[in-house]
């Protein structure tokens, strides 16, 4: 089935820091999601992907369809205390496919802000 | 909208008990998903239906566990007898055109 590779597992970092995040697949996608997880939550969808080399923002997050389509990045902005949680990437989970279906997600990546 | 609505939050049930979980999904999305997430396994795709219909329960751990879909508006996942390995926060997500939207999720304690 898809792999989804996302690193770093883990950040800390101050507040105000920049934050970057990427995520590999062993195949070619055409859509990518990139989720965040509160404590006691459920993932929340931020950014959606559909196109290589697509570069979209929602407010201070900013993500990234890489080229390859293989690849997907996302970025945080001058970080605050509540970007504190899980970001997952995400998608297709059938080789080749639409993400109509079932997604294929990332291991996730825990950010923990210092104010 | 409301988002995914799931029921009840929170659950805690003896070993042996059947344990009945709810959603309600977003009014218009046709495809309805059920997670289970734990700190050593992550996130899991337990099944998901298509247009009420069981596409891939391949996800599903054993036959303790069944999951239905009556009508576009309601899902629900069973554990019939639940066992303390099944504790566990349970997800509800339904989408359209591919995003998915996530409940709040069911938090089952099973002592």
């Amino acid at each position: 089935g898809q792999q989804l590779n996302q690193s770093p597992q883990s950040m800390f970092i101050q507040e105000g820091e920049d934050v970057s995040m990427n995520c590999t697949s062993s195949s070619i996608f055409n859509t990518w999601l990139w989720y965040k997880q509160d404590p006691g939550e459920g993932p929340v969808l931020l950014i959606a992907l559909y196109k290589a080399g697509e570069l979209t923002s929602n407010g201070r997050l900013t993500a990234q369809f890489g080229i390859t389509r293989k690849d997907s990045f996302l970025n945080i902005s001058a970080s605050i205390p509540s970007d504190v949680g899980i970001y997952f990437c995400a998608g297709p989970g059938n080789a080749g496919g639409t993400s109509y279906g079932k997604l294929t997600f990332g291991q996730g990546t825990i950010l923990t802000v210092h104010p | 909208d409301a988002g995914v609505i799931q029921s009840p939050r929170h659950e805690v049930t003896e070993m042996g008990q059947e344990v009945t979980l709810r959603c309600k999904p977003i009014s218009g999305h046709d495809y309805l998903f059920w997670y289970r997430q734990t700190m050593m396994r992550g996130l899991e795709l337990l099944i998901y239906f298509n247009n009420n219909v069981p596409i891939d329960d391949s996800g599903m751990p054993e036959d303790r566990f069944s999951a239905k879909m009556p009508n576009a508006s309601f899902s629900t996942l069973k554990i019939q007898p639940s066992e303390p390995r099944d504790s566990a926060v349970y997800f509800c997500a339904s989408s359209w055109r591919g995003e998915q939207y996530f409940g709040p999720g069911t938090r089952l304690t099973v002592t």
